[in-house]
């Protein structure tokens, strides 16, 4: 069954400080990988996406992310992080099951500092 | 493009009411829309599938006669809370899966559901 890990519960950064939320995953195929934040009271809003191709994906926000085979993992990096960045971050992989569905990590939360 | 809403956004209502929450996709089709529940400080919890012009598939340990959803349109897929208690006061977040799309779903804002 797949899986996703995501070790970090709550992370705490200077503004202006660069940023790396990780994330491993479990699947039995080539996954279709995400990253969703999502700000209190919120949906989820997706920021990136990999599928193929270029294992360095952009998205939006500034943020990026590295697809890395061997090691299962697809973590989420910002170079300079903002006050607004702030939020829960989630690393989801699919699809399965008949309904195509994902399935997510338990979320990082972001502070960050002034 | 890519929008999903959700209405309403915050609901109180008394115990045993029933409650109908809308999940809209307003600029694509969505044969799959997805039903989730959020507690505090959590992540999302599938409740279940749904499928256009057919019945919802739920997840295990999720009541479907408590739950019921309707997907009547490629657009539309509704909740209804029915009998609601205060035990399932939550987050209610649905998504749909861009039929056109690569896998990808997109959420709506979520639905603050509180029973008195």
């Amino acid at each position: 069954a797949q899986s996703v890990t995501q070790p970090d519960i709550h992370i705490t950064v200077s503004e202006g400080a660069s940023l790396e939320l990780r994330c491993n995953y479990s699947y039995g195929a080539t996954p279709y990988l995400f990253w969703y934040v999502q700000s209190p009271g919120q949906g989820l809003q997706l920021l990136l996406k990999y599928f193929s191709g270029d294992t360095l994906v952009q998205g939006i926000k500034g943020f990026e992310a590295e697809f890395k085979r061997s090691q299962s993992s697809f973590n989420l990096r910002k170079p300079s992080v903002h006050w607004s960045d702030a939020a829960e971050y989630f690393c989801a992989v699919g699809p399965s099951g008949s309904a195509r569905q994902l399935t997510f990590g338990s979320g990082t939360q972001l502070t960050v500092l002034p | 493009g890519a929008v999903v809403s959700q209405h309403p956004s915050r609901v109180i209502c008394k115990s045993g009411t029933s409650v109908k929450i809308e999940c809209r996709s307003l600029d694509f089709q969505a044969t799959t829309m997805f039903w989730y529940r959020q507690f505090p400080k959590q992540s999302l919890m599938l409740m279940a599938t749904s499928n256009e012009g057919s019945k919802a598939t739920y997840e295990q340990g999720v009541e479907k006669d408590k739950f019921l959803i309707n997907h009547a349109s490629l657009t539309l897929s509704t909740l209804t809370v029915t009998s609601a208690h205060p035990e399932d006061s939550s987050f209610y977040i649905c998504s749909a899966r861009d039929t056109g799309g690569q896998e990808t779903q997109y959420f709506g804002p979520g639905t603050r559901l509180l029973v008195l």
